[in-house]
């Protein structure tokens, strides 16, 4: 089965840039979507297509896909970006979707 | 406002069967594609189950196949998960979601949860 795999965590202090990796085999092939999810809440689509924001997501969050990683960006880092974000993609080749291990963002 | 509200959590005993429900309201909820989606006790989100817009494709993860049934009703905005024969491992956060954008979830309900539990 299709596996994503993402860094536990990462830590940024406010203002920097954050960069959050998803690992997968020939992943640029695929449409990578990304959430982010708060404690108690649902998740949030925040870039979908590898790099298309939905509407309401600020600029700040940016994404790129290509060979074996996908990464999702987040510049100027604010307290309020804090939080768990997952990757996902649809495998084709088992009609199934997978997430992401998941990275826990922690703003310094 | 565009909305999905699940129902139907709670306790069961191994073996036992549960039916969750997701009300959708605000948007055209037959142009979209849905899923169940869950998420176990501090862990990360697992794909359950799938359903095209018409709903005559449905997909489901190795981990429920044969025991879980997702189906919909376009005229009454609803989508339903049966779940047979549950196992404690099936403990979590049952979310609905829905998505319109390639494969991508943009709505998302608030969560139900289900224990299984002796």
């Amino acid at each position: 089965s299709y596996v994503l795999t993402q860094p536990p965590s990462v830590s940024v202090a406010p203002g920097q840039t954050a960069r959050i990796t998803c690992g997968g085999n020939n992943i640029g092939s695929k449409s990578v979507h990304w959430y982010q999810q708060k404690p108690g809440q649902a998740p949030v689509l925040v870039v979908y297509d590898d790099s298309d924001r939905p509407s309401g997501i600020p600029e700040r969050f940016s994404g790129s896909n290509s060979g074996n990683t996908a990464t999702l960006t987040i510049s100027r880092v604010e307290a309020g970006d804090e939080a768990d974000y997952y990757c996902q993609v649809w495998d084709s080749s088992s009609d199934h979707y997978v997430f992401g291990t998941g990275t826990k963002v922690t703003v310094l | 406002q565009v909305q999905l509200v699940e129902s139907g959590g709670g306790l069961v005993k191994p073996g036992g069967s549960l039916r969750l429900s997701c009300a959708a309201s605000g948007f055209t909820f037959s142009d979209y594609y849905m899923s169940w989606i869950r998420q176990a006790p501090g862990k990360g989100l697992e794909w359950v189950s799938y359903i095209s817009s018409s709903g005559s494709t449905i997909y489901s993860a190795d981990s429920v196949k044969g025991r879980f049934t997702m189906s919909r009703d376009n005229a009454k905005n609803s989508l339903h998960l049966q779940m047979n024969s549950l196992r404690v491992e099936d403990t979590a956060v049952y979310y609905c979601a829905g998505g319109i954008l390639g494969g991508a979830f943009d709505i998302w309900g608030q969560g139900t949860m289900v224990t299984v539990s002796s």
